[in-house]
């Protein structure tokens, strides 16, 4: 049973666009999302994340928005660059203190130059 | 730059053989990690430790395998015996009660 589902598994764009990456959620206690990048060879590393009390969190190029009632959110990356190539995983974790990260099974992102 | 280091990189063995994976948390992270990334599942969590105690082992195949932390320093998954199926990379990842894990490189397992 997914609790986090990401159902691109890839997607593909020029550099200079945006991009944009979904993901859904089953679980209404989740409270904290985050997306993590990963490059071939290397772990995950952090990216942007999200608190279930806000809609919008913004980091120059990159920002997540948050649908609660649709239990859906995306991360935009404008303007793409082809570095930005990679996988991009969502995660969530549950209220009540629990550090558990829920993943979804990503999505690779293509940035052609 | 502290970074989370995992050994070895690479595992090829043999079925039924004992396969030890070892995780070196960043010194002061209390909370350690284990995920494990298939192309079917994803990256699913194995367990986590919390100041050392196991605290969630949950999706861990408990006849096979075995999670550990001997000392801060250090934390070991274990699986004896080893199965093709348990072929995949296997990520450490440690923290300090925030929301944001830093991964290891993560060792790639390959059993045949």
């Amino acid at each position: 049973d997914q609790q986090v589902k990401q159902n691109s598994p890839s997607l593909s764009v020029q550099e200079g666009r945006i991009s944009i990456l979904n993901c859904d959620y089953t679980n209404s206690m989740f409270d904290y999302f985050l997306w993590y990048k990963k490059y071939p060879a290397e772990g995950p590393t952090f990216l942007i994340s999200i608190s279930s009390i806000k809609d919008k969190n913004e980091d120059g190029r990159f920002t997540v928005f948050l649908n609660k009632s649709a239990k859906h959110l995306s991360l935009h990356i404008v303007p793409s660059q082809p570095g930005d190539s990679a996988v991009y995983f969502c995660a969530a974790r549950t209220q009540g203190g629990s550090e558990k990260l829920v993943f979804g099974k990503g999505t690779k992102l293509t940035v052609n130059p | 730059d502290a970074r989370v280091t995992q050994t070895p990189r690479h595992k090829v063995t043999e079925m039924g053989q004992e396969v030890t994976m070892r995780c070196q948390p960043i010194l002061g992270h209390n909370t350690v990690f284990w995920y494990r990334q298939t192309m079917m599942q994803g990256l699913e969590l194995l367990a986590y430790f919390r100041n050392r105690a196991p605290l969630d082992d949950s999706g861990m195949p408990k006849d096979r395998f075995s999670a550990e932390m001997p000392d801060a320093t250090l934390a070991t998954l274990k699986i004896q015996p080893s199965e093709p199926r348990d072929s995949a990379v296997y990520f450490c990842a440690s923290g300090a009660r925030g929301y944001g894990y830093t991964f290891g490189s993560g060792t790639r397992l390959t059993v045949v």
